[in-house]
């Protein structure tokens, strides 16, 4: 059966510290894998990683994918309390459906 | 463990038909909502609803109507489908903001494809 896993479930930091979130995942034909950043009512659209081994970057948040492993990684270096919210890794496979992770909650206290 | 249901996977409609999604969550959630998932364009929030009867338009809610009629039920309407609403609809629910928890549970989605 299909599944996103993310870790860890929950996270709480101080300002700036470097957090590192994980999701793997295990995906009948695999297209792509997306990460959300929520905070209130709607997710953010934050990364598409489509490759392997290419890091995408935006600020102060990066992510990368491995397809050989079948995970990636969400990073985020010198955090702020804006950053507190969950994070959510979703994956789509050739088909256009969605799979997401439970999501990591991540606190960072000033 | 948190369910949230959609009523159906796949499914194909002609152009102008009414189409109906319904979702369904066991878990007491007062919100729910509606988000459409497209390639590239990341989830956009339809509609949401944060009690029985409540509704609140989202970033995209032209085409579409909701009904919340009870708290575990959350129906999304289009009127008259068309080509543009082609697309995996979520559905996702989760305890009133300030209850100490705003995760959202999401549905499987329902692959929608009008023709």
């Amino acid at each position: 059966e299909d599944k996103v896993v993310q870790s860890p479930l929950s996270l709480v930091v101080h300002e700036g510290d470097t957090v590192t979130l994980n999701c793997s995942y295990e995906v009948t034909n695999f297209r792509s894998l997306l990460w959300y950043k929520q905070e209130k009512k709607a997710p953010t659209f934050l990364f598409m990683l489509t490759s392997s081994g290419i890091e995408k970057k935006s600020g102060r948040l990066s992510s990368i994918l491995d397809k050989k492993e079948l995970f990636s990684i969400l990073n985020i270096t010198a955090t702020q309390t804006g950053d507190s919210a969950i994070y959510l890794c979703a994956v789509g496979d050739n088909n256009n459906d969605m799979r997401f992770g439970a999501g990591t909650r991540l606190t960072v206290k000033p | 463990d948190v369910k949230v249901t959609q009523s159906s996977r796949y499914l194909v409609k002609r152009t102008g038909e009414k189409v109906f999604l319904e979702c369904v969550q066991d878990m007491d959630h007062e919100n729910m909502f509606w988000y459409r998932q497209d390639p590239g364009l990341g989830l956009r929030l339809i509609y949401f609803s944060y009690d029985v009867k409540m509704k609140e338009k989202g970033d995209i809610p032209e085409g579409y109507s909701v009904s919340r009629e009870k708290k575990e039920r959350f129906s999304l309407i289009l009127e008259s489908a068309s080509t543009n609403q082609t697309s995996m609809y979520l559905c996702a629910s989760s305890f009133r903001l300030g209850q100490g928890s705003w995760e959202q549970y999401f549905g499987p989605g329902t692959r929608l494809t009008v023709t």
